[in-house]
């Protein structure tokens, strides 16, 4: 059973619309990550957050932008959709303490037409 | 950086044989190797991890190996059955003060052939 939410599952939108993706966990974790995966199954990281107040950029270059006002929801933002932006989004968090395992969300699937 | 190199990317098994997914990675100081498993549609869900300190770990049909010293662990899934069909993915993690850098493999996609 999923702790970890993401909404909506698929969306089809057209270029130029703004749109945000959410996520939600509900297990009192401090970090939270967007991972963009390809459809060669890749997983990228394009931002984290260790915390309210708190967001980085990931490894992978991206146009989307975050927020972390409340430390249950983590939701991405693209200002602009492009078809290039075609992509599966998954939400995922962790506890702030070592190392320790990222729990996923079930994605939300975007077409950018 | 650190950088994670998983193989095969496709791997087909009779009902009951075993499979072995196998990755390697470059920084020493990886110190947390979990693994996932992808179904459709879903996100991928953590089936088993091991730390440094610890060479092998074993979970009913699932077991992971870890050599340090040549940078190696691998994933054994035992009696498979068609549900472990799935992309599985390993990961190398490095913890330093507050900060978690995880670097995953590209995948391996699992399929099991009744």
């Amino acid at each position: 059973e999923a702790d970890i939410y993401q909404t909506p599952r698929y969306l089809v939108i057209g270029t130029g619309k703004k749109i945000t993706l959410e996520c939600s966990q509900t297990m009192g974790h401090d970090k939270m990550y967007w991972y963009q995966q390809d459809p060669g199954m890749e997983l990228h990281l394009i931002h984290y957050s260790y915390g309210v107040n708190s967001t980085e950029k990931g490894d992978l270059s991206s146009e989307s932008t975050v927020s972390r006002i409340r430390t249950e929801h983590f939701p991405l933002t693209l200002e602009s959709a492009r078809p290039s932006h075609t992509s599966q989004y998954l939400c995922a968090s962790s506890y702030a303490g070592g190392n320790s395992p990222l729990h996923f969300g079930n994605g939300t699937r975007l077409t950018v037409t | 950086g650190e950088n994670v190199e998983q193989h095969p990317s496709t791997l087909s098994v009779q009902e009951g044989d075993s499979a072995v997914i196998k990755c390697t990675y470059s920084d020493s100081a990886s110190n947390y190797f979990p693994w996932y498993k992808q179904e459709l549609g879903k996100g991928p869900q953590l089936i088993i991890d091991i730390r440094s300190n610890v060479g092998e770990k074993k979970d009913q049909r699932i077991a992971v190996t870890l050599n340090k010293t040549a940078k190696h662990f691998s994933l054994h899934i035992t009696e498979t059955q068609p549900e472990d069909s799935a992309v599985y993915f390993c990961a190398a993690s490095i913890q330093s003060g507050g900060y978690q850098k995880v670097t995953f493999g590209i995948g391996t996609k699992l399929q099991v052939i009744p």
